[in-house]
């Protein structure tokens, strides 16, 4: 299993800033993931950060709203730029259990833009 | 490309009643399938999973039951309980490559049982 940590686990933001939400993994992954999920909705996959790459990102998703960073092998960041009401959402990170399909999820980031 | 049908929500039951929440999906390959809970104000938990045709995933009391012939892998348990309320979702991963794929989402059923 992995323990993912996730901070902030809330924030209240005003229309306009920026946000940056760091994941902490327990043990060193390949891969880790970020998803939005909209109030009421279902997880959607922001994009996937690679260690030592640049994130592949989903189509509806672009960097320069969502750059994340990958600097080694248990950390990474997302950061939720010229925030709107619309970005109002959880957000959460993922990785993959060692050799296994099954994914963990951090606590989720509940961001609420006014 | 892939996709996951899920029950629509939200759906009330009483205690001890059974559960079952329908889940079917399109996939190339053999994908793997998975059942996620998400207790109030928490993150995703992993309920069950199956990895081909003909598997059980059980937890809890839980089971669901990969069938490739309907592409179906529906969640079931017969007794519930106060604490299963909960929002479900329903997933599955691509088969054909192991790990490090995205997970595809149904849109959840947000599960309450009355006392």
């Amino acid at each position: 299993s992995a323990v993912i940590s996730q901070k902030p686990s809330r924030d209240i933001c005003q229309r306009g800033t920026s946000l940056t939400i760091q994941c902490q993994v327990d043990s060193q992954v390949t891969m880790m993931f970020w998803y939005r999920q909209q109030p009421g909705q279902s997880l959607t996959l922001i994009a996937t950060a690679n260690q030592g790459s640049e994130a592949t990102y989903e189509s509806g998703f672009v960097i320069d709203k969502f750059p994340i960073s990958r600097p080694n092998l248990t950390f990474s960041t997302l950061t939720v730029s010229n925030m709107s009401p619309e970005d109002s959402s959880i957000y959460l990170c993922s990785v993959d259990g060692v050799f296994s399909t099954e994914a963990f999820f951090g606590q989720g980031t509940r961001l609420t833009v006014v | 490309g892939d996709s996951v049908t899920q029950m629509e929500g939200p759906v009330t039951l009483s205690e001890e009643a059974f559960l079952t929440i329908n889940c079917t999906y399109t996939a190339t390959g053999y994908p793997s399938l998975f059942w996620y809970v998400q207790y109030p104000g928490e993150g995703l938990q992993l309920l069950l999973k199956a990895t081909k045709a003909d598997d059980k995933g059980s937890n809890k009391g839980f089971e669901a039951t990969y069938r490739k012939e309907t592409t179906s892998f529906h969640l079931e348990k017969g007794s519930v309980q106060v604490s299963d309320s909960a929002v479900y979702f329903c997933a599955l991963r691509g088969g054909s490559n192991f790990g490090n794929e995205k997970l595809t989402f149904g849109t959840g059923t947000r599960l309450t049982i009355i006392p």
